[in-house]
């Protein structure tokens, strides 16, 4: 079965810091990728992509993204927090057959001054 | 581009009382649209699909009769709580997407319903 796994639940960095968010997903052959983004209270906005090509993806606010087939892992990083990052991230799966979209639990990111 | 507006942003009724909420995609056609339900601090979970013009596509598990969707036109996909009761309570979000496989889903602010 198609699945997502982000194994970090929770994570604490200091402004400036760099970031790495995990993202591991379970599928037969290679999905399209996602990253996105929601402040509390509010919907999802759209960090980035992977479809094909290159396997380093850039994205908004700064942030990147590498799809590893070997490791069936799409992590997130970025290079330097700001504390405006503070938020919960997604990752998310979509099937190359659907439209549809199969999301991780999420990594609510937490950012020290 | 690529704007998805949800309305109402937050809403309270009394129990049994029916809600209505609306998705529109802004700049753009939306062929499909998705509702997704979001406990607190939890992962989005798919409700169901539309399909401007035909019938939507619910997911294993969601009443069909509870949660009504209708999506009349490639902008405006509406969802209807039938006899909201507090175990409706919830976050509510709507996407849209242009409909093929490899166009990202767009989602709205999503509303905050509160059954009393």
């Amino acid at each position: 079965a198609q699945s997502v796994t982000q194994p970090d639940i929770h994570i604490t960095v200091s402004e400036g810091a760099s970031l790495e968010l995990r993202c591991n997903y379970s599928y037969g052959a290679t999905p399209y990728l996602f990253w996105y983004v929601q402040s509390p209270g509010q919907g999802l906005q759209l960090l980035l992509k992977y479809f094909s090509g290159d396997t380093l993806v850039q994205g908004i606010k700064g942030f990147e993204a590498e799809f590893k087939r070997s490791q069936s892992s799409f992590n997130l990083r970025k290079p330097s927090v700001h504390w405006s990052d503070a938020a919960e991230y997604f990752c998310a799966v979509g099937p190359y057959n659907t439209d549809k979209l199969i999301f991780g639990t999420g990594t609510r990111l937490q950012v020290f001054p | 581009g690529a704007v998805v507006s949800q309305h109402p942003s937050w809403v309270i009724c009394k129990s049994g009382t029916s809600v209505k909420i609306e998705c529109r995609s802004l700049d753009f056609q939306a062929t499909t649209m998705f509702w997704y339900r979001q406990f607190p601090k939890q992962s989005l979970m798919l409700m169901a699909t539309s399909n401007e013009g035909s019938k939507a596509t619910y997911e294993q598990g969601v009443e069909k009769d509870k949660f009504l969707i209708n999506h009349a036109s490639l902008t405006l996909s509406t969802l209807t709580v039938t006899s909201a009761h507090p175990e409706d309570s919830s976050f509510y979000i709507c996407s849209a997407s242009k409909g093929r496989s490899n166009q990202p889903q767009h989602f709205g602010d999503g509303t905050r319903l509160s059954i009393l």
